[in-house]
Parts: C-alpha cells; sequence; structure tokens
C-alpha cells in the first residue's frame, strides 16, 4: 500500500485566492511526522510545514498551514492568497518514528503541480 | 542563514564510469540522508547516515552505492558503475536533532 497519496493531477488557482492540496498517508506506527516540501522549477526542495502526530493544533507557518485529520489519516496543506511564485511542484512526505527511530527516513507522495494564474 | 551545499550542479558521465556526489551539510547537524528523484517522478530515499555509519539504507542503495563522510564536512555518494537508469537528481539533505530535514539544491546526473 501507498504510505503517501497524492493523486490531484494539476491545480489551478487564481491569485490571491486559497487553495488546498491533498494528501492521504498510510501508517501503523502512532508517532509520526508529516511535511510539505516545494519544489519549484529550479529543482531544490523548499520545506515548508511540519505535522507531528501527536500535536494537538493544526501547524501554520506564514500562508501555508496543514489541515491535519488524523482520524481520516489527511494531512492537507492549505495555501492562503495564492502568489504567482506558489506556482511549483508539492510534495507531502512522512517520517515513522517508530521502527527506526530519530533517524528515520522520509517517504515522498507522487506530488501535485501548482500554477496560480494571473 | 546556513544551508545544504552539492557539488557539481550537473554531472554528465558514461555507462560503467565512477561518480562522486559531494555534499557539505550544516555543520552542527548530525544526521545525513541521500536522496533521488528521476525526473517527474517522486523523491526516493536511498541512505541514512549517523555517528559515523548506515542507519539504513533502501533497495535501491545495492553494492554499487557507498557514502562516505571523510572528514568533518563532506559527505559524499559514490556510484561505482554507473548504469542509464542511475540518471536523476540526488538530494543530499542534514539534519541536526529537531525535525527538519534541509536539503541542498541537488545534483543532476545524466549517464549516456
Amino acid at each position: 500500500a501507498q504510505k503517501i497519496t497524492q493523486t490531484q493531477p494539476g491545480m489551478f488557482v487564481q491569485e490571491k485566492e486559497a487553495v488546498t492540496l491533498d494528501c492521504t498517508y498510510d501508517t501503523s506506527d502512532p508517532s509520526y511526522g508529516l511535511f510539505w516540501y516545494k519544489q519549484p522549477s529550479s529543482g531544490e526542495m523548499i520545506f515548508l510545514i511540519y505535522q507531528g502526530s501527536y500535536d494537538q493544533q493544526n501547524a501554520t507557518e506564514g500562508r501555508y498551514s496543514l489541515n491535519f485529520q488524523k482520524a481520516r489519516k489527511s494531512a492537507n496543506l492549505v495555501i492562503s492568497a495564492s502568489q504567482l511564485g506558489d506556482s511549483a511542484m508539492y510534495f507531502c512526505a512522512m517520517r515513522e518514528d517508530s521502527y527506526t527511530g530519530a533517524n528515520s527516513k522520509l517517504t515522498f507522495g507522487k506530488g501535485i503541480t501548482l500554477s496560480v494564474r494571473p | 542563514e546556513p544551508e545544504v551545499t552539492q557539488t557539481p550542479s550537473h554531472q554528465v558521465t558514461q555507462m560503467g564510469q565512477e561518480v562522486i556526489l559531494r555534499c557539505v551539510p550544516i555543520s552542527n547537524h548530525l544526521y545525513f540522508y541521500w536522496y533521488r528523484q528521476i525526473l517527474g517522478q517522486k523523491v526516493e530515499f536511498l541512505v541514512s547516515f549517523y555517528n559515523n555509519e548506515i542507519s539504513e539504507k533502501s533497495e535501491i542503495f545495492d553494492d554499487q552505492f557507498s557514502v562516505e563522510r571523510p572528514d568533518g564536512s563532506n559527505f559524499t555518494l559514490k556510484i561505482r558503475s554507473t548504469k542509464l537508469e542511475d540518471s536523476a537528481m540526488y538530494f543530499c539533505a542534514s539534519r541536526e536533532t529537531g525535525f527538519e530535514q534541509y536539503f541542498g539544491p541537488g545534483t543532476r546526473l545524466t549517464v549516456t
């Protein structure tokens, strides 16, 4: 089974509007972390936001917020007030802590392409 | 702000040749990783490294791959005999003790 599922093939949003990028995950580990990374066309991986499985509140970082629904195993990224520079590929990733401990790797989804229209 | 650096940014090599991809992690970081991304696909874990030894490796990381931290600053990935399917973007990442892995800009490896 896929550990991270990102099924939206491509998303379009009008500048200044909000957009939600979907991510569902699958794990039996009680301790895990969820990440979103942005990859612009230049190729680098830019960390956006993190949510721990035991965090009580949804994570927020500036215009980014993570809609964490633990029972549904979803961790959707919400970008408010979209900007042209937000056009990029967005990856959801998970780290499972209990099995390999603190050095656990990140498992990535296939990514979603976001295009912001002026 | 400190950052992970990688050299070269692009490497072209012939099939069967050895390549070494270099990374300089952030100086006080303790955990080091290599990932790869075949064009248009998802990022895949290769190997993690801590306390001068491999912590975990994926199925991709076979005997053709090796990692080394030859001094206090560099972290290298060596591919002994490159294949066409090794063509990908290779990312180095490092982490201190917190949750965030900081990624380098990547090295694009093209095997011809």
